[in-house]
């Protein structure tokens, strides 16, 4: 069993919805990276958090440490957000570990 | 200008060769990474350099050896390439490195894409 596991696998939505994509791990961690992996392949960071919550335009990272978990929202959601998104665990310097990733489709 | 270029974007070569990938970034960066993406678009890290220092090294194959001359760059070697080394190769930058209070701008290749025949 992988220490990162990411719910759903795979999510088709309508543009507009509201997406919420989650990772949980079973370790301790000092940091969790989010990342988006485009169609083509390009492969954007998107957050780096150890504790609460960050937002970028319409993406929100948030992360409870206690209950070892991580959830990535998109607000109005377009076609354009349409890739696989990755999360990762960062264990102190040494170790980093992702998920199998999260493939959302964003429908016109 | 690009800010983390992978050279070549595409490599096929025949099993038993030797064969490297350069990395080099223009972020003023501290920090860079070697990352393998199976066929299973699985993300795995295999090396990370700060400041030309070896700082993570996951299991991986002793074929395989990063080398940073300096800290803009961090090229991937590997010898007697075999046909599980076909994958996806990512290389990224970042200021500040796993361990440290801040990990900033942290940045990706566009993937080096390796055949093994």
């Amino acid at each position: 069993k992988n220490e990162v596991e990411q719910s759903p696998q795979n999510l088709t939505a309508q543009e507009g919805e509201f997406i919420t994509i989650n990772c949980s791990y079973s370790v301790g961690i000092s940091a969790l990276h989010w990342l988006q992996q485009h169609p083509g392949g390009g492969i954007v960071s998107l957050f780096m958090l150890s504790s609460g919550k960050k937002k970028h335009g319409r993406l929100i990272a948030t992360i409870n440490i206690q209950e070892k978990h991580s959830s990535l929202h998109i607000t109005a959601s377009h076609p354009r957000d349409s890739a696989v998104y990755i999360c990762a665990i960062i264990q102190g310097a040494q170790k980093l570990v992702f998920g199998q990733g999260t493939r959302l489709t964003i429908n016109p | 200008d690009t800010a983390v270029s992978q050279t070549p974007k595409y490599l096929v070569t025949q099993m038993g060769n030797d064969k490297s990938i350069k990395c080099e970034q223009n972020l003023g960066h501290d920090t860079m990474y070697w990352y393998k993406q199976d066929s299973k678009k699985f993300l795995k890290i295999m090396f990370s350099y700060n400041n030309k220092e070896l700082i993570i090294n996951e299991t991986v194959p002793n074929r395989f050896s990063p080398k940073s001359p300096d800290k803009a760059h961090l090229n991937l070697h590997i010898n007697s390439l075999e046909l599980g080394d076909s994958a996806v190769y990512f290389c990224a930058s970042s200021q500040g490195h796993p361990g440290q209070d801040l990990i900033l701008g942290y940045t990706f290749g566009s993937g080096t894409r390796l055949t093994v025949v």
